[in-house]
């Protein structure tokens, strides 16, 4: 069964720095593209981050480019994502889910999510 | 404001159909794939469609996915109370290079 748990949220202060990770199995992590989408509170979804297979590609939406770093450690079968400089824009649930039919820079469609991690921007 | 653009909600009594559309552009829907996912009320979204029309396995023939130029369609027929959920359409932005989803659309089953 096919599992993806986040872990890493909570309340931290604007201009702070929080590391999400999500630790998958009962797949081959390592034959995977990766994703982190959020979703602030009474919002919709909003990408965040794809990473490839073997980390040697990364995709983010513009807003988080330079705070924000999508990894991964196959060794351990979890992603990660770094977030510097948070904003009170970055409050959101965020999930970690799993692409399919993925052909740089994207995926078709994400077929398994985890339940997500509540992260929280606020002095 | 969403890329991809939904209606905020729908209702329909029970046994009833619904559509839910996504209307986007040619950088978007007009030239890739579109998936939609169901999120029920204080849960993680799920897969419902892929590739514009399929199912994953687990997923009932009464969801249904279509697509036509730069718009999409997801169907539901035979409601049911526990299809109350919000729905997001998905897809691939080459103009943003970026993924991009629907505002989302709330689902009322009467």
């Amino acid at each position: 069964e096919v599992q993806l748990v986040e872990s890493g949220g909570g309340l931290v202060q604007p201009g702070g720095s929080l590391r999400l990770s999500c630790a998958a199995s009962g797949f081959t992590f390592s034959t995977y593209w990766m994703t982190w989408v959020r979703q602030a509170p009474g919002k919709g979804l909003e990408w965040v981050a794809y990473i490839k297979q073997d980390g040697s590609e990364k995709y983010y939406v513009d807003s988080v480019k330079g705070p924000f770093t999508i990894s991964r450690d196959n060794a351990k079968n979890t992603l990660y994502l770094q977030m510097n400089s948070l904003r009170a824009e970055d409050t959101a649930v965020y999930y970690c889910a799993r692409g399919r039919y993925c052909s740089s820079p994207t995926c078709r469609y994400f077929d398994f999510w985890g339940q997500g991690t509540l992260v929280t921007v606020s002095s | 404001q969403s890329v991809l653009t939904q209606p905020p909600s729908v209702s329909a009594a029970p046994g009833q159909s619904v559509t839910i559309s996504c209307s986007g552009s040619s950088s978007n829907i007009g030239n890739n794939y579109v998936s939609w996912y169901q999120q029920l009320p204080g849960t993680a979204p799920k897969l419902l469609i892929y590739d514009n029309n399929k199912r994953p396995s687990g997923i009932p023939d009464r969801f249904s996915g279509s697509k036509s130029g730069t718009s999409a369609t997801l169907g539901i027929t035979g409601l049911q109370t526990g299809d109350e959920a919000d729905y997001y359409c998905g897809t691939w932005d080459s103009s943003l290079s970026a993924v991009v989803f629907g505002g989302g659309t709330k689902l009322t089953v009467l």
